[in-house]
C-alpha cells in the first residue's frame, strides 16, 4: 500500500559531520512535506518543510531536498552536534487539511 | 507563552474501558489535530476539528471520537478499548486549518491497556 518509508532505520555520525536522513514516499498526489524531529518524552518539532513546486529548501544548519522524479525526500543537517540527536520522521500530505502521512522515522545518534 | 497541553500526560486502563484525552492548544490557534503514535513507529492521523467542526478523519474505527469546544481546546474518547489501543496519543494545534504551515505538537498522553 501506499506509505512514506525511510532508507536507513538508524544513523550513526560524529559530532561535526554532516548527516544525510533519507525518506521514499509513493504518492505522487503529495504536495508538501515537512521533516520533524523528536527527542525522547517529547512530541515532534517541526524542522522543516518544503512545497512540491520547489526541490530545495534552507534553514539554519538544515537543508532539505525533493526529488520527485524518484519521489524521495532528503534531510542534511550540517555540523551535527550532540542535540541533534533524536528519531526524525518525514511526513507527507496529500493535498487535504492536516493529514500528514508519517514515516517510520530514523534514529540520528551523534557520537562524541 | 504556553504551548500545546495535553492532560493526563499517563494513564492505565483496562480493555473494554473508556478513555477521554484532553487538549488545549496555542492561545490563538483554531485547529487541532489528534494522532497516535504507537511504540517504534511514526505518527499515525486520527482527526483534525477546525473551528469547532470536523476537517478530516483517519483510518480509525467508530470506537474513536473527538470534539473541539468553543475555546478550541479539544477532547478525544475513546470507547471500548482494546490492548492495541495503547500509543502515545499526540494533540497538534495550528493557526491555519490547511496543508500549510507547522504543526504545533504536545508531549503526548500516554495510555496503556491492560
Amino acid at each position: 500500500g501506499e506509505s512514506v518509508g525511510l532508507h536507513l532505520p538508524t544513523l550513526s555520525v560524529q559530532e561535526g559531520d554532516n548527516s544525510i536522513i533519507n525518506c521514499a514516499y509513493s504518492n505522487s498526489a503529495s504536495d508538501y512535506f515537512i521533516w520533524y524531529k523528536q527527542e525522547s518524552g517529547k512530541g515532534p518539532q517541526f524542522i522543516i518543510d518544503i512545497r512540491s513546486n520547489m526541490d530545495k529548501r534552507q534553514g539554519q544548519r538544515v537543508t532539505v531536498l525533493l526529488n520527485k522524479t524518484v519521489k524521495h525526500l532528503s534531510l542534511q543537517i550540517a555540523a551535527t552536534q550532540p542535540g541533534d540527536s533524536a528519531v526524525y520522521f518525514c511526513a507527507e500530505n496529500r493535498g487535504y487539511g492536516q493529514n500528514f502521512v508519517f514515516g517510520p522515522g530514523t534514529r540520528l545518534s551523534v557520537l562524541p | 507563552d504556553a504551548g500545546v497541553t495535553q492532560s493526563p500526560t499517563h494513564l492505565i486502563k483496562t480493555r473494554g474501558q473508556h478513555v477521554t484525552l484532553r487538549c488545549s492548544p496555542i492561545s490563538g490557534h483554531k485547529s487541532v489535530s489528534w494522532y497516535q503514535q504507537v511504540l517504534g513507529q511514526g505518527p499515525q492521523f486520527i482527526f483534525q476539528y477546525y473551528e469547532k467542526e470536523e476537517r478530516g478523519r483517519g483510518n480509525f474505527p467508530d470506537r474513536f471520537s473527538a470534539r473541539q469546544f468553543p475555546n478550541y481546546s479539544s477532547e478525544l474518547n475513546v470507547n471500548a478499548l482494546l490492548l492495541g489501543d495503547s500509543a502515545l496519543y499526540l494533540c497538534a494545534s495550528s493557526l491555519l486549518a490547511g496543508n500549510t504551515g507547522e504543526l504545533f505538537f504536545g508531549e503526548g498522553s500516554r495510555l496503556t491497556v491492560l
